[in-house]
């Protein structure tokens, strides 16, 4: 069954303080990853979309990487203005999935000043 | 400016009333979607429509319809066969099906 998971499912850091968030996938076949930042009482932002292995994308403190089995999103010096919920989801290719996005359950980042 | 708009913005109804939730995109995109989302859960695929005039039941369809007879415009209308209908519900958009969705900012519907 297509799955994916997220951790850790929240956060505390120091601001200034980097880390990283983990997305792990079961999919018969990644056709895309794609991660989205969420406020409370708002509608998801997104934020990348990576295709392959080895493949990174950064905006300002954030950077995204894939493996073939996990994302990370690295938050480098994060300010309290990076406190959300940060939402991985998968594209499965296949025909069990066609175009369906699996979402995680996300995790909550607070950065304190 | 471009963008999705869903409203209204908090909707409350009573029990046994069917209620419609509007969604709008000046994107120019073609696939549009309905997720629901419940605290503690990811967000489920409600209804999608990869093009206009057409829409498909995604994995928690019972209790909900939605029409796409405007590109523009993919209302969902909660029935009142849907058993537990208080939630926060998200419309998305995409260029097209399997890109990446663009979120609107969500209507919180409260069902007494």
């Amino acid at each position: 069954e297509d799955q994916v998971t997220q951790s850790p499912e929240a956060l505390r850091l120091q601001e200034g303080e980097s880390s990283s968030l983990n997305c792990s996938y079961t999919v018969s076949g990644l056709r895309g990853l794609f991660w989205y930042r969420q406020d409370p009482g708002k509608g998801p932002e997104f934020l990348f979309t990576l295709y392959s292995a080895g493949e990174e994308k950064e905006k300002e403190r954030l950077k995204a990487t894939l493996t073939k089995k996990e994302s990370f999103l690295h938050i480098t010096a994060p300010k309290p203005e990076d406190s959300a919920t940060y939402l991985c989801a998968v594209l499965p290719r296949g025909s069990s999935n066609t175009g369906k996005l699996i979402f995680g359950q996300g995790t909550t980042l607070q950065v304190k000043p | 400016d471009g963008g999705i708009t869903q409203s209204p913005k908090y909707l409350f109804r009573k029990e046994g009333q069917n209620v419609t939730l509007s969604c709008e995109q000046n994107l120019n995109h073609d696939a549009m979607y309905w997720y629901r989302q419940d605290p503690g859960q990811g967000l489920r695929l409600i209804y999608y429509s990869q093009i206009v005039n057409d829409f498909q039941k995604g994995d928690i369809a019972e209790g909900y319809s939605v029409s796409r007879e405007k590109k523009e415009s993919f209302p969902l209308t909660v029935t009142s066969a849907q058993k537990n209908p208080t939630a926060f519900y998200l419309c998305a958009s995409s260029i097209a099906w399997g890109d990446e969705q663009y979120f609107g900012p969500g209507t919180r519907l409260t069902v007494t």
